[in-house]
């Protein structure tokens, strides 16, 4: 199975600022996903694209998909104390295992 | 409903308890799924179940003993549980496309468990 890695582990930043986290595999997949995670709570789901998608775009969360550099970003604009949690891409390519990345995790402070 | 319940929210146990964890949906999901997530790790996937059927099996030692008694309910029935068990257990949902799921899962808020 292969797991997304995402880049950066941590980040701290101020209510207001736009967050960018960024999640890299290294095979063919059918889709990614992007999930939330707030302290020692279940998951959320945010986003999903599909391999033959580029762009997606939830309120303020934009995703990109880049297939031939195989990675992906999760971008929050405008970001709230409320947005602190971490943050895991999750690569879907054989049927029913979510194999989830490391994480970031998120801190923005008012 | 778009919810995933578990219960108990919180076990602590013993080595030589039996104990059991449930999940309940009622999205019509026919994939039901058990994750562990020890702290500041990824989920891990332990077992998928597809129209009450057993799918997949991570090579989960046999302490762990999945159920799944009917398209609503899943159950995890614990024995025997070693110290390095104490983990979140999570457990998810999907659609399930005739013996795939490439959908988005919907997760419960976990069972947080110590094993003393």
């Amino acid at each position: 199975s292969q797991q997304g890695e995402e880049d950066p582990q941590a980040l701290s930043i101020q209510e207001g600022e736009n967050a960018t986290m960024n999640c890299s595999y290294k095979t063919s997949i059918n889709n990614l996903q992007w999930y939330r995670q707030n302290s020692g709570r279940g998951l959320v789901h945010l986003i999903l694209i599909r391999s033959n998608e580029r762009e997606k775009h939830s309120g303020r969360l934009r995703v990109t998909l880049d297939t031939s550099k195989k990675s992906s970003s999760l971008l929050i604009t405008a970001s709230r104390a409320a947005d602190t949690a971490s943050y895991f891409c999750a690569i879907s390519n054989s049927g029913y295992a979510l194999n989830f990345g490391k994480g970031t995790s998120l801190l923005v402070t008012p | 409903d778009t919810e995933v319940t578990q219960t108990p929210k919180h076990l602590v146990m013993g080595m030589t308890n039996k104990k059991s964890l449930k999940c309940e949906q009622h999205m019509g999901h026919r994939a039901m799924y058990w994750y562990k997530q020890k702290a500041k790790k990824p989920p891990e996937l332990m077992f998928v179940y597809s129209y009450e059927k057993l799918s997949i099996n991570e090579s989960v030692p046999s302490r762990f003993s999945p159920e799944c008694p009917n398209s609503s309910l899943l159950n995890l029935h614990l024995h025997a549980l070693q110290p390095e068990d104490s983990a979140l257990y999570l457990c998810a949902s999907s659609q399930d496309s005739g013996g795939k799921s490439y959908n988005e899962q919907f997760f419960g808020p976990g069972t947080r468990l110590t094993v003393l």
